[in-house]
């Protein structure tokens, strides 16, 4: 079953902007992590943060956790339109199981 | 990170064929793979994970006797949908794990078509 929620579901910004997805999750947790999807393809693996963190930096991506909330959202900052993709937060609760959000399918118009 | 293969990329069926996926770790030992399915728009969910010479611990409402998962080495996981419908036409996905990563790293998925 999943998680929690992303929001929002669907972002169109132009390119250059920044955008800001959310996560939230029901348990606690060892750790959440981002992974991205372009369409009809397998994920991939953006940025881990540790329940014990609370922001961590990754090019242009910036992640932070909230554990108090349950929350976490990732900034991709100056996108582009290669960033077009959908973007999951996946919670890591115990034996390095994922429970995946819904996702936010993110647009970047040139 | 660790590459993860998957084959056949694209596979269609008829209805009551079974259909295999092989899940391959290139480049290290997964001790654990996941299998995942994704329908259209929507996240994933997983189905089961396999761990290497034992069996396959299945997600509730995923029926063992339906999807058939064998991991007989470190590298290798099979999904096999046996007697597919098109309610089983989906976007099936594998990642490997275990060995103390933290990270899954996920396969190109598989898209199932049955007609």
């Amino acid at each position: 079953s999943q998680q929690g929620e992303e929001d929002p579901q669907a972002l169109s910004i132009q390119e250059g902007e920044n955008a800001t997805m959310n996560c939230s999750y029901k348990t606690s947790i060892n750790n959440l992590q981002w992974y991205r999807q372009n369409s009809g393809r397998g994920l991939v693996h953006l940025i881990l943060i540790r329940s014990n963190e609370r922001e961590k930096h990754s090019g242009r991506l910036r992640v932070t956790l909230d554990t108090s909330k349950k929350s976490s959202s990732l900034l991709i900052t100056a996108s582009r339109a290669a960033d077009t993709a959908s973007y999951f937060c996946a919670t890591d609760a115990s034996g390095n199981m994922l429970t995946f959000g819904g996702g936010t399918r993110l647009m970047v118009k040139p | 990170g660790a590459v993860v293969s998957q084959h056949p990329s694209r596979v269609i069926c008829k209805s009551g064929t079974s259909v295999k996926i092989e899940c391959r770790s290139l480049d290290f030992q997964a001790t654990t793979m996941f299998w995942y399915r994704q329908f259209p728009k929507q996240s994933l969910m997983l189905m089961a994970t396999s761990n290497e010479g034992s069996k396959a611990t299945y997600e509730q409402g995923v029926e063992k006797d339906k999807f058939l998962i064998n991991h007989a080495s470190l590298t290798l996981s099979t999904l096999t949908v046996t007697s597919a419908h098109p309610e089983d036409s989906s976007f099936y996905i594998c990642s490997s794990g275990g060995g103390g990563k933290e990270t899954q790293y996920f396969g190109p998925g598989t898209r199932l078509l049955v007609l």
